[in-house]
């Protein structure tokens, strides 16, 4: 079956540095991929919507010059935390459907850790 | 009001219970519904689809009433490992399909 490949599965790093996650669909290709975050006992939250070969879609709320993402290929997203701060720590998580209306396929997620 | 809308847990339960969970969802126009499990700092992996007709899996039976705008998950003779978070999800078109995830309910399956 479809299988999406997520990287680091966690990430700890000092206040004011960047971190890049990197999202992969390994046996398809995936023209949009999602970018979730959880925070403890919470929901999954969308962030944006990553579109190959074009911008980005933000949810509202988040900021796209501090979640930078970049979707170059049919196979791969990446979402860099820019500056990181204590409060962006929580669980990172991208997924990609099939095609529209199908079932997401989530990556294994990411657990950045800020200090 | 949350777009989904799932029972607050946790639901705490011996083994070989039936625990039921529901679910709201306020868009009238939403496509596509699903139960998808999720177990602590894990990816969700999806339970069942749930359909108008409502379908089964083995100890798991969901429903989907659009009328009401409410869905449900049934689990029979609960096991040890059942226990994770529920959740609830649902699929609109807006421009794109866009997917909404419930908050989850939490359970505990107990020896």
């Amino acid at each position: 079956g479809a299988v999406v490949s997520q990287h680091p599965s966690w990430v700890i790093c000092k206040s004011g540095t960047s971190v890049k996650i990197e999202c992969r669909s390994l046996d398809f290709q995936a023209t949009t991929m999602f970018w979730y975050r959880q925070f403890p006992k919470q929901s999954l939250m969308l962030m944006a919507t990553s579109n190959e070969g074009s911008k980005a879609t933000y949810e509202q709320g988040v900021e796209k010059d501090k979640f930078l993402i970049n979707h170059a290929s049919l196979t791969l997203s990446t979402l860099t935390v820019t500056s990181a701060h204590p409060e962006d720590s929580s669980f990172y998580i991208c997924s990609a459907n099939l095609g529209a209306g199908e079932k997401l396929f989530f990556g294994s997620g990411t657990q950045l850790s800020v200090l | 009001r949350k777009e989904v809308e799932q029972d607050p847990g946790p639901f705490n339960v011996p083994e070989g219970a039936t625990v039921a969970f529901n679910c709201t969802y306020s868009n009238s126009a939403s496509q596509s519904f699903f139960w998808y499990r999720q177990d602590c700092r894990k990816e969700p992996k999806l339970l069942m689809s749930v359909y108008s007709s409502g379908n089964e899996d083995g100890r798991f039976t969901a429903q989907l009433n659009r009328a009401s705008q409410y869905i449900s998950l049934l689990i029979r003779d609960s096991k040890l490992s059942d226990s994770a978070t529920y959740l609830c999800v649902v699929k609109n078109r807006d421009g794109g399909f866009k997917t909404i995830f419930g908050a989850g309910t939490r359970l505990f399956v107990k020896a």
